[in-house]
């Protein structure tokens, strides 16, 4: 699977905006990059994902270079609920022996502040 | 919520037993996850299972085992334990082998 490399850390004021980055120069035609989060040691939570193509849900969008090299998720009014770990993945999208598996790294620990 | 359930939620116990942790999947969901998260390792994908069979495994020890039952519910079986298996021990599912996994809320595993 391709490495992801995220900031440890980002600040953001309440009802801004949240743009957090991640790289995946390595990642194949063949994979997704998919969004979680996780808030203080609760179980991870699923975000949004996409494969080339940009894509918006009730809680994010996500934002793919057209190289494929790079994305943002942007959170468009960030609230102190959303201060978590937020995790960028890379996943296979015709999965093989190694299963359905995510592979989590460090994330990018976001501080939304008042 | 997200429909995925898991108890305990916390155990604590001591070097050298054997605890059994277990894992109610949303309902419909026939895959079944184990996820490790310490504060060395992150989280981790231990092993998977599709409808009552292992799917995938990642970085599982010897020591520990999982299966999932005709009911879908899932134990995930930790023996010996060593001070380093205190963790977070996530369960997650997903529809199919290949569908979106949505996380429970976690056991809390403190081995003394």
């Amino acid at each position: 699977d391709a490495k992801t490399t995220q900031p440890p850390s980002m600040d953001c004021a309440e009802g801004r905006a949240a743009n957090l980055p991640c790289n995946h120069s390595t990642i194949s035609g063949n994979e997704y990059v998919y969004w979680y989060r996780q808030i203080h040691s609760q179980g991870p939570q699923y975000i949004i994902h996409g494969l080339k193509n940009n894509e918006t849900n009730e809680m994010a969008s996500l934002i793919i270079t057209e190289d494929r090299k790079s994305s943002t998720l942007i959170l468009p009014h960030a609230t102190l609920r959303d201060t978590a770990v937020y995790y960028c993945i890379v996943r296979p999208r015709i999965l093989t022996g190694g299963g359905n598996k995510l592979t989590f790294g460090t994330g990018t620990q976001l501080k939304v502040e008042l | 919520d997200s429909g995925v359930t898991q108890t305990p939620k916390h155990l604590i116990t001591a070097t050298g037993q054997r605890v059994t942790l277990r894992c109610s999947p949303r309902s419909g969901d026939l895959s079944v996850y184990w996820y490790q998260q310490s504060l060395d390792q992150g989280l981790q994908f231990l092993i998977q299972y599709y409808n009552g069979e292992e799917r995938a495994k990642g970085n599982i020890l010897e020591r520990f085992s999982a299966q999932q039952f005709p009911d879908l519910h899932s134990e995930l079986n930790l023996s010996s334990l060593e001070l380093g298996d205190s963790a977070l021990y996530f369960c997650a599912s997903s529809v199919s082998a290949s569908g979106d996994a949505v996380f429970g809320p976690g056991t809390r595993l403190t081995v003394l």
